[in-house]
């Protein structure tokens, strides 16, 4: 089955500066790739995805970048804010159509 | 759209109980799916079905867990006998087969079994 990696496991960032995340996968076959944002008791959100056909996807401050040939993919936020601060989880979908998520993110905007 | 609806939100039992989460996906997503988030393991998917069919189980921990899909609009989500390490908050999404693959959360049942 799909392996999803996930780093940093932490991340602690000065309002205004960027935030990259980083995942790697391990199935060939998969062909999609979202990224989830969940806030404190919260439920997991989809913020942004991206396919095997695109190398790169920008939602105003977010975007994903995607690396087939290393199987690597990862999400950029740019000018953070503090209601950026949550866990961020990575997923990757196969022909079976199962997400396997990363472990997650824990992001923090420092004001 | 109501999006995906689960109940109860908030769900305290006793070890030996029988406990039932339920599930309602959006109108018209055919493929269903029930995680279990804990801080240990992270988000785990348990079972999913496609057109209420289950497809893949073997997120399942034991016999204790069991999952149905009566029809299209409806999924439970079973712990008979429940344990203290069943305590976890137990999620449901839906999606459409064959795409787009985007998959939508429940709000969640928080379940704590003493």
């Amino acid at each position: 089955g799909e392996n999803v990696e996930q780093h940093p496991s932490t991340l602690s960032v000065q309002e205004g500066d960027s935030a990259v995340i980083k995942c790697t996968y391990s199935d060939s076959a998969s062909n999609y790739f979202p990224w989830y944002k969940q806030e404190l008791g919260k439920r997991p959100q989809l913020i942004i995805d991206i396919r095997s056909n695109v190398g790169e996807k920008k939602d105003q401050r977010i975007a994903v970048t995607l690396n087939k040939t290393a199987k690597h993919f990862s999400l950029h936020i740019t000018e953070t804010q503090p209601e950026d601060s949550a866990v961020y989880f990575c997923a990757a979908i196969s022909n079976d159509y199962k997400l396997s998520f990363g472990a997650g993110t824990t992001v923090t905007v420092r004001a | 759209d109501a999006g995906v609806i689960q109940s109860p939100r908030h769900e305290v039992t006793e070890m030996g109980q029988e406990v039932t989460l339920r599930c309602k996906p959006i109108s018209g997503h055919n493929s269903l799916f029930w995680y279990r988030q804990t801080m240990m393991r992270g988000l785990e998917l348990l079972i999913y079905f496609n057109n209420n069919v289950p497809i893949d189980d073997s997120g399942m921990p034991e016999d204790r867990f069991s999952a149905k899909m009566p029809n299209a609009s409806f999924s439970t989500l079973k712990i008979q006998p429940s344990e203290p390490r069943d305590s976890a908050v137990y999620f449901c999404a839906s999606s459409s087969l064959g795409g787009p693959y985007e998959q939508y959360f429940g709000p969640g049942t928080r379940l704590t079994v003493t």
